[in-house]
């Protein structure tokens, strides 16, 4: 295990649907990240926060909207997705600002949006 | 272009075999180059990394960067069925005060028995 679990690891939802992802770690980190992993695609970064503060949108629809209510916490709230929003949901925290930057995953949520 | 380029495969090879993952990126910038392995219902781990150019082993595995042609690999020498997995090659950027990963696509790995 690396420290940080996602829950829940399997959502179907509707489009009409709102429901929310949590992540939660265990390695007093002050660094947590949303990625999106689709099939064949980079991970793409959604959000960061650091020190409980958000650095990083990038440019995520807002049917998308991330809560970080300390430094263990994250949520994804979703609400009114699209098919196209199904993929694979991640994770990570981090240490520090420089350096190697190693990140540390969850397992992931597998969306599917009907 | 993508910043960083990655053939997703997939790769199938025999039990033993030599792998080698390539990767290209396209800012000089990039100082940090690492690779992350991910199996199949896990997230993303960390493999190892290297700083700026040269190489770097551990074990079976080595990393490669040359940024004269920003080129980044990884080689896995006697190749084992549980090095099945996807891996990720990722380098870093500087950007709003922060240190933002970027990944390729990721290359899927099977080797057989």
């Amino acid at each position: 295990e690396t420290g940080v679990t996602q829950t829940p690891r399997h959502l179907v939802m509707g489009m009409t649907n709102k429901k929310s992802l949590k992540c939660e770690q265990h390695l007093g980190h002050n660094a947590m990240y949303w990625y999106k992993q689709s099939a064949k695609k980079p991970l793409e970064l959604m959000f960061v926060y650091s020190l409980e503060e958000r650095v990083e949108n990038n440019s995520v629809p807002s049917r998308f909207s991330p809560e970080c209510p300390n430094s263990s916490h994250l949520f994804l709230h979703l609400h009114t997705l699209q098919p196209e929003d199904s993929a694979l949901y991640l994770c990570a925290s981090s240490q520090g600002r420089t350096g190697v930057n190693e990140q540390f995953f969850g397992p992931g949520t597998r969306l599917t949006v009907l | 272009q993508k910043e960083v380029e990655q053939d997703p495969g997939p790769l199938s090879v025999p039990e033993g075999a030599i792998v080698s993952l390539n990767c290209t990126y396209s800012n000089s910038a990039f100082q940090y180059f690492m690779w992350y392995r991910q199996y199949s219902r896990k997230g993303p781990e960390l493999l190892m990394y290297t700083y700026s150019s040269g190489n770097k082993e551990d074990g079976r595995f080595t990393a490669q960067v040359d940024k004269s042609s920003k080129y980044i690999s990884l080689f896995i020498r006697d190749s084992q069925p549980s090095d099945s997995a996807t891996y990720l090659c990722a380098t870093n950027l500087l950007s709003g005060g922060y240190n933002k990963l970027i990944f390729g696509a990721g290359t899927r790995l099977a080797v057989h028995p």
